[in-house]
């Protein structure tokens, strides 16, 4: 069946390094990715996205890289800073409804 | 939160009650969606809407039953609330949905207790 899935489920880092997330899917057909972040008591939060033409996609400060061979993805984050700290989705578009099926998520923390 | 809000934010109620959560949006997209995230399970789909009126059913419906009689609005209904509804309660909303290449935008959740 279908399942996306993260390798940790934790990952602490100091402020200013940078964070690396991974994720793994199984559904080659998968074609859409989306990485969220969730902050405590709030709603998943689209961070960015990437489609399976591309490799890698930059936004402020994070940056997906895909790789189709290894069915893998990540999410780094620059210069992590305490504001960063939340669980972080990956999601795959490819439900059999339209829905997305999310990974189990990886809670970053931020040490000052 | 994209225009989506959730109502309430925070309910109590007992076995047996029935219980709505309401969902609006004023992006006027086509598709919602109605999840639960529990621990383990991540968010699952309970029903999805493709327009006024138009429902199906996701991978975790039972006892959960949707309606959307305006654009805006999709509610959630349990019909008769267990303790294994517990949850947390996540509408979402698309432009396009099935599309394979859009993005759901998520409202700030309903915390549900069953007692």
């Amino acid at each position: 069946g279908e399942s996306v899935g993260l390798h940790l489920p934790t990952l602490s880092v100091q402020e200013g390094d940078n964070s690396i997330i991974n994720c793994a899917y199984s559904n080659s057909a998968s074609d859409y990715f989306i990485w969220y972040k969730q902050e405590s008591g709030k709603g998943p939060q689209f961070i960015i996205d990437i489609r399976s033409n591309m490799d890698k996609r930059q936004g402020q400060r994070v940056t997906v890289l895909l790789n189709k061979t290894v069915k893998h993805l990540s999410l780094q984050i620059a210069a992590t800073q305490p504001g960063d700290s939340a669980v972080y989705f990956c999601a795959d578009t490819r439900g059999s409804q339209g829905n997305l099926i999310f990974g189990k998520g990886t809670k970053l923390s931020v040490k000052p | 939160d994209a225009g989506i809000t959730q109502s309430p934010r925070h309910k109590v109620t007992e076995t047996g009650t029935p219980v709505t959560l309401r969902c609006h949006q004023t992006e006027n997209h086509r598709y919602m969606y109605w999840y639960r995230q529990d621990p383990g399970h991540g968010l699952r789909l309970i029903h999805y809407s493709y327009g006024v009126k138009d429902t199906d059913k996701g991978e975790v419906s039972d006892g959960y039953s949707v309606s959307r009689s305006k654009t805006e609005d999709f509610l959630l209904t349990l019909e008769s609330a267990t303790s294994s509804q517990t949850s947390v309660y996540f509408c979402a909303i698309s432009p396009r949905g099935r599309d394979s290449t859009d993005t759901q935008y998520f409202g700030p959740g309903t915390r549900l207790t069953v007692l």
